[in-house]
């Protein structure tokens, strides 16, 4: 399978705790993204990388979350101290050209 | 916020015509409509996108009215398997080439045997 894989798909953790999601994009892909998906909702930007630089950030993106893509390849997503509001669905996204996104299945987060 | 706007919710019988309307009237000159769809537990999938004229694609047919404050996506012949949210996006970032879509809430489609 050459689609984008994420990784967990399923995550249950106690608040306060850190926790992190891994996405590996299509290998010839150069840009990568991260949204976030609550209930009933559209998914929410998140993050960008083209190669390895970060060159975009949400507002939703508080200072607890972190995104890494070293040397432009797989992408890791941490959320420090979790939250009750942060359950939701995180999804990947990778593509060659900037709206032509190719989508994981999404990591979904359970803070209890 | 998204700059589109699409009703809830539609029904479509199976093996018809599956017409989803999008309003997208702010909509500036250099601005493409994509449109994505999301199937039940799996991450949205890209279907189609144009500018002014009318696209084809194998999976659906997109058509642009002549001033592009609307647009319509065709699925021509609706199964069982296109059930799922479709979201109208337009091309939002205030620096272009990035990429960051914004969704909206999109129309829940449903195809009924």
């Amino acid at each position: 399978d050459t689609g984008v894989s994420q990784d967990p798909r399923h995550k249950i953790t106690k608040r306060g705790q850190n926790v992190t999601f891994r996405c590996d994009p299509i290998s010839e892909h150069n840009r990568l993204y991260w949204y976030r998906q609550t209930l009933g909702q559209g998914p929410e930007f998140l993050t960008y990388f083209q190669n390895e630089a970060q060159l975009e950030k949400s507002r939703l993106l508080s200072d607890r979350f972190s995104a890494e893509r070293p040397k432009g390849s797989f992408s890791t997503l941490e959320i420090q101290r979790t939250e009750q509001g942060d359950s939701a669905m995180y999804l990947c996204a990778s593509s060659s050209r900037a709206y032509e996104q190719y989508f994981g299945p999404g990591t979904r987060l359970t803070v209890t | 916020d998204a700059k589109t706007t699409q009703p809830p919710s539609m029904d479509c019988a199976e093996g018809r015509a599956a017409n989803l309307p999008c309003n997208h009237s702010t909509i500036s000159g250099n601005e493409y409509v994509y449109w994505y769809r999301q199937i039940h537990s799996q991450g949205p999938q890209y279907i189609i996108h144009g500018l002014k004229n009318n696209e084809t694609n194998e999976m659906a047919s997109l058509i642009i009215t002549e001033d592009r404050k609307s647009s319509t996506l065709i699925l021509p012949h609706a199964t069982l398997r296109d059930t799922a949210v479709y979201y109208c996006i337009v091309n939002s970032s205030p620096r272009g080439s990035q990429g960051n879509l914004i969704f909206g809430k999109g129309t829940k489609l449903s195809v009924k045997p």
